[in-house]
């Protein structure tokens, strides 16, 4: 079974300090991975995803994240964080689903706070 | 502009009364998810439909029930089954070919009281 482990529940920062959020996941194939990010009462929004190529993935908003199969990681870096960064981040791993769509896999999500 | 949309935004119910979350999206998305929010334990899969007319149980279906009449719409019902009702709901939609992107909607908060 597909999992993922996001092992910080919280994370704070200060304003333009380096960011890693970790991420690893266990899935039995190559996976899809993703990350997204969800401000208070909102939805989810896409900021990267990884299928397949190069390892080292860029997104919206300035982040990327690198894919290592070796130690099964999608950790997320952005080099300088913003206030308007914090908010709940959530790793994800995909499985395509018999018949078509994805069943994603979240992991329990890193809550981002960031010191002015 | 083409998304989805999830009303009501918050919701109250008394215990023992079903609920009817409502999800409809216009981007000619085929397949369809529900999820539940909890703090600390990130999503967890309802239910999900790929085509109208049919759906599958996700990993915590009990006390659920969905339906799928048309495309655009995958309403989600609480059943006074379900024992710990208060949560954040979302829904997705997605293509089944290709990438399967989701796209997400801006959630329900259901509160039972």
């Amino acid at each position: 079974a597909q999992s993922v482990t996001q092992p910080d529940i919280h994370i704070t920062v200060s304003e333009g300090a380096s960011l890693e959020l970790r991420c690893n996941y266990s899935y039995g194939a190559t996976p899809y991975l993703f990350w997204y990010v969800q401000s208070p009462g909102q939805g989810l929004q896409l900021l990267l995803k990884y299928f397949s190529g190069d390892t080292l993935v860029q997104g919206i908003k300035g982040f990327e994240a690198e894919f290592k199969r070796s130690q099964s990681s999608f950790n997320l870096r952005k080099p300088s964080v913003h206030w308007s960064d914090a908010a709940e981040y959530f790793c994800a791993v995909g499985g395509v689903l018999t018949g078509g769509g994805n069943k994603l896999t979240f992991g329990t999500g890193t809550q981002l706070k960031v010191e002015l | 502009d083409g998304g989805i949309t999830q009303s009501p935004k918050y919701l109250f119910r008394k215990e023992g009364q079903n609920v009817t979350l409502s999800c409809e999206q216009n981007l000619n998305h085929d397949a369809m998810y529900w999820y539940r929010q909890d703090p600390g334990q990130g999503l967890r899969l309802i239910y999900y439909s790929q085509i109208v007319n049919d759906f599958q149980k996700g990993d915590i279906a009990e006390g659920y029930s969905v339906s799928r009449e048309k495309k655009e719409s995958f309403p989600l019902t609480v059943t006074s089954a379900q024992k710990n009702p208060t949560a954040f709901y979302l829904c997705a939609s997605s293509m089944v070919s290709g990438e399967n992107l989701y796209t997400f909607g801006s959630g329900t908060r259901l509160t039972v009281v």
